[in-house]
Protein backbone atom coordinates (compact mmCIF):
# COMPACT_ATOMS: atom_id res chain seq x y z
CA UNK A 1 0.00 0.00 0.00
CA UNK A 2 1.48 3.77 -0.76
CA UNK A 3 1.80 5.59 2.59
CA UNK A 4 0.77 8.88 3.54
CA UNK A 5 1.29 11.85 1.07
CA UNK A 6 1.64 15.69 1.42
CA UNK A 7 1.81 17.90 -0.76
CA UNK A 8 3.23 20.29 -1.14
CA UNK A 9 6.50 19.51 0.63
CA UNK A 10 7.70 23.05 1.02
CA UNK A 11 6.69 26.25 0.57
CA UNK A 12 7.02 29.91 1.12
CA UNK A 13 4.55 32.06 2.12
CA UNK A 14 4.24 35.86 3.75
CA UNK A 15 3.24 37.20 6.67
CA UNK A 16 -0.60 37.43 6.79
CA UNK A 17 -0.83 35.54 3.56
CA UNK A 18 -3.08 32.18 3.85
CA UNK A 19 -2.24 28.85 2.64
CA UNK A 20 -3.73 25.23 2.59
CA UNK A 21 -2.30 21.67 2.54
CA UNK A 22 -3.34 18.46 1.06
CA UNK A 23 -3.21 15.41 2.96
CA UNK A 24 -3.83 11.39 0.90
CA UNK A 25 -4.59 8.88 3.71
CA UNK A 26 -3.58 5.41 3.18
CA UNK A 27 -5.98 3.71 1.07
CA UNK A 28 -8.97 2.34 3.43
CA UNK A 29 -7.77 4.89 6.30
CA UNK A 30 -10.77 7.07 7.70
CA UNK A 31 -8.98 8.59 10.23
CA UNK A 32 -6.77 11.61 9.48
CA UNK A 33 -5.01 13.48 11.97
CA UNK A 34 -2.85 16.77 11.84
CA UNK A 35 0.19 17.58 13.70
CA UNK A 36 2.71 20.59 14.25
CA UNK A 37 6.33 20.49 14.75
CA UNK A 38 8.56 23.32 15.82
CA UNK A 39 11.54 23.30 17.52
CA UNK A 40 9.93 25.27 20.32
CA UNK A 41 6.94 23.44 21.15
CA UNK A 42 7.68 20.21 19.62
CA UNK A 43 5.04 18.05 18.06
CA UNK A 44 1.33 19.24 19.08
CA UNK A 45 -1.83 18.09 18.19
CA UNK A 46 -3.70 20.38 15.80
CA UNK A 47 -6.90 18.05 14.41
CA UNK A 48 -8.58 15.31 13.60
CA UNK A 49 -11.06 14.40 11.11
CA UNK A 50 -13.18 11.19 10.63
CA UNK A 51 -15.56 10.54 7.85
CA UNK A 52 -15.75 14.28 6.95
CA UNK A 53 -16.14 15.31 10.65
CA UNK A 54 -13.84 16.82 13.30
CA UNK A 55 -13.86 14.41 16.10
CA UNK A 56 -10.89 16.45 18.03
CA UNK A 57 -9.47 19.66 17.98
CA UNK A 58 -6.04 20.42 19.94
CA UNK A 59 -5.42 23.74 21.55
CA UNK A 60 -4.57 26.30 18.30
CA UNK A 61 -5.95 29.62 17.49
CA UNK A 62 -9.20 29.84 14.85
CA UNK A 63 -7.01 30.53 11.88
CA UNK A 64 -6.24 26.89 11.56
CA UNK A 65 -8.96 25.34 10.28
CA UNK A 66 -9.24 21.71 8.10
CA UNK A 67 -11.49 19.46 6.21
CA UNK A 68 -12.01 15.77 5.36
CA UNK A 69 -13.52 15.39 2.13
CA UNK A 70 -15.41 11.42 1.04
CA UNK A 71 -12.24 9.67 0.01
CA UNK A 72 -10.59 10.53 3.11
CA UNK A 73 -8.21 13.35 1.69
CA UNK A 74 -7.79 16.15 3.88
CA UNK A 75 -6.29 19.67 3.96
CA UNK A 76 -5.45 21.85 6.12
CA UNK A 77 -5.75 25.99 6.33
CA UNK A 78 -3.88 28.38 8.06
CA UNK A 79 -5.40 32.33 7.43
CA UNK A 80 -3.66 34.88 8.13
CA UNK A 81 0.04 33.88 8.54
CA UNK A 82 2.42 34.77 11.19
CA UNK A 83 6.50 34.54 11.54
CA UNK A 84 5.19 31.55 14.22
CA UNK A 85 3.43 29.68 11.57
CA UNK A 86 6.56 28.77 10.17
CA UNK A 87 7.23 24.48 10.99
CA UNK A 88 6.90 21.50 9.55
CA UNK A 89 3.26 20.53 9.51
CA UNK A 90 2.39 16.83 9.63
CA UNK A 91 -0.78 14.45 8.42
CA UNK A 92 -1.18 10.96 10.11
CA UNK A 93 -3.97 8.21 9.14
CA UNK A 94 -5.11 5.82 11.30
CA UNK A 95 -7.28 2.54 10.56
CA UNK A 96 -10.37 2.39 11.96
CA UNK A 97 -11.64 0.08 14.52
CA UNK A 98 -9.41 -0.86 17.45
CA UNK A 99 -6.19 -0.09 15.40
CA UNK A 100 -5.02 3.44 17.29
CA UNK A 101 -1.53 3.63 15.50
CA UNK A 102 -0.76 6.34 13.75
CA UNK A 103 1.20 6.41 10.12
CA UNK A 104 3.17 9.66 9.50
CA UNK A 105 3.31 11.40 6.08
CA UNK A 106 6.83 13.41 5.35
CA UNK A 107 5.04 16.79 5.99
CA UNK A 108 5.10 20.14 4.80
CA UNK A 109 7.71 22.63 5.59
CA UNK A 110 6.15 25.57 5.97
CA UNK A 111 8.17 28.69 6.22
CA UNK A 112 6.43 32.03 6.50
CA UNK A 113 8.57 35.37 5.98
CA UNK B 1 -4.73 15.26 30.17
CA UNK B 2 -2.19 12.98 29.38
CA UNK B 3 1.57 13.51 28.60
CA UNK B 4 5.08 12.30 28.51
CA UNK B 5 9.13 12.95 29.79
CA UNK B 6 11.52 11.74 27.59
CA UNK B 7 14.39 12.56 30.64
CA UNK B 8 17.35 12.68 28.04
CA UNK B 9 17.68 15.49 25.37
CA UNK B 10 20.67 13.87 23.81
CA UNK B 11 22.37 10.42 24.02
CA UNK B 12 25.57 9.44 22.36
CA UNK B 13 26.64 5.79 21.72
CA UNK B 14 29.27 3.76 19.68
CA UNK B 15 28.13 1.33 17.03
CA UNK B 16 27.43 -1.98 18.40
CA UNK B 17 26.59 -0.54 21.94
CA UNK B 18 23.13 -1.46 23.58
CA UNK B 19 20.46 1.56 23.82
CA UNK B 20 17.72 2.64 26.26
CA UNK B 21 15.75 5.49 25.62
CA UNK B 22 13.72 6.60 28.66
CA UNK B 23 10.10 7.18 28.56
CA UNK B 24 7.67 8.18 31.32
CA UNK B 25 3.94 9.10 31.01
CA UNK B 26 0.82 10.07 33.02
CA UNK B 27 -2.20 9.11 32.57
CA UNK B 28 -5.50 8.11 34.42
CA UNK B 29 -5.90 4.78 32.66
CA UNK B 30 -3.64 2.04 30.53
CA UNK B 31 -2.86 4.16 27.74
CA UNK B 32 -2.17 3.31 24.16
CA UNK B 33 2.23 3.74 23.79
CA UNK B 34 4.03 4.31 21.39
CA UNK B 35 7.54 4.98 20.01
CA UNK B 36 8.54 7.06 16.07
CA UNK B 37 11.67 7.79 14.75
CA UNK B 38 12.28 11.02 12.55
CA UNK B 39 15.28 11.05 10.55
CA UNK B 40 16.19 14.72 9.52
CA UNK B 41 13.61 16.20 7.48
CA UNK B 42 11.59 13.22 7.34
CA UNK B 43 7.72 12.55 8.97
CA UNK B 44 7.83 9.42 11.91
CA UNK B 45 7.99 6.00 11.18
CA UNK B 46 6.10 4.06 13.80
CA UNK B 47 8.74 1.59 15.93
CA UNK B 48 6.41 -0.34 17.89
CA UNK B 49 3.12 0.27 19.71
CA UNK B 50 1.63 -0.95 23.20
CA UNK B 51 -2.18 -1.27 23.55
CA UNK B 52 -2.18 -4.25 25.97
CA UNK B 53 -1.37 -7.86 26.99
CA UNK B 54 2.25 -8.70 26.77
CA UNK B 55 3.95 -6.08 28.58
CA UNK B 56 7.31 -6.45 26.03
CA UNK B 57 6.85 -5.81 22.84
CA UNK B 58 8.99 -6.14 20.01
CA UNK B 59 9.28 -3.45 17.02
CA UNK B 60 11.32 -3.07 13.73
CA UNK B 61 14.88 -2.82 13.14
CA UNK B 62 15.15 -4.59 16.13
CA UNK B 63 13.78 -2.60 18.64
CA UNK B 64 11.99 -3.50 21.91
CA UNK B 65 10.10 -1.75 24.25
CA UNK B 66 8.62 -2.75 27.82
CA UNK B 67 5.93 -1.22 29.36
CA UNK B 68 5.83 -0.52 33.24
CA UNK B 69 2.69 0.11 34.36
CA UNK B 70 4.47 0.68 38.19
CA UNK B 71 6.62 2.79 36.70
CA UNK B 72 4.60 4.51 34.48
CA UNK B 73 7.30 3.86 32.31
CA UNK B 74 7.77 2.59 28.67
CA UNK B 75 11.64 2.20 28.07
CA UNK B 76 12.83 1.24 24.56
CA UNK B 77 15.64 -0.84 23.92
CA UNK B 78 18.29 -2.36 21.43
CA UNK B 79 20.62 -4.64 22.02
CA UNK B 80 23.25 -3.56 19.59
CA UNK B 81 23.20 0.20 17.84
CA UNK B 82 23.52 0.38 14.34
CA UNK B 83 25.38 3.34 12.75
CA UNK B 84 21.39 3.84 10.80
CA UNK B 85 19.64 4.04 14.13
CA UNK B 86 21.12 7.82 13.89
CA UNK B 87 18.01 9.87 14.41
CA UNK B 88 15.35 11.55 16.53
CA UNK B 89 13.18 9.28 18.80
CA UNK B 90 9.48 9.94 19.90
CA UNK B 91 7.82 8.34 22.37
CA UNK B 92 3.84 8.78 22.57
CA UNK B 93 0.26 8.24 24.36
CA UNK B 94 -2.79 7.94 23.29
CA UNK B 95 -6.11 8.01 25.33
CA UNK B 96 -8.41 5.47 24.77
CA UNK B 97 -11.85 6.55 23.01
CA UNK B 98 -12.65 7.31 19.65
CA UNK B 99 -10.22 9.79 18.87
CA UNK B 100 -7.37 9.63 17.60
CA UNK B 101 -4.88 11.94 19.43
CA UNK B 102 -1.39 11.71 20.46
CA UNK B 103 0.73 13.28 22.78
CA UNK B 104 4.26 13.09 22.16
CA UNK B 105 7.94 13.73 24.19
CA UNK B 106 9.79 16.17 23.30
CA UNK B 107 12.58 13.66 22.00
CA UNK B 108 15.49 12.08 22.29
CA UNK B 109 18.12 12.68 19.60
CA UNK B 110 20.58 9.88 19.08
CA UNK B 111 24.17 10.35 17.85
CA UNK B 112 26.05 6.76 16.87
CA UNK B 113 30.04 6.82 17.10
CA UNK B 114 31.67 4.97 14.89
Amino acid sequence: KAGVTQTPRYLIKTRGQQVTLSCSPISGHRSVSWYQQTPGQGLQFLFEYFSETQRNKGNFPGRFSGRQFSNSRSEMNVSTLELGDSALYLCASSPSGESYEQYFGPGTRLTVT
Amino acid sequence: AQSVTQPDIHITVSEGASLELRCNYSYGATPYLFWYVQSPGQGLQLLLKYFSGDTLVQGIKGFEAEFKRSQSSFNLRKPSVHWSDAAEYFCAVGARGSARQLTFGSGTQLTVLP
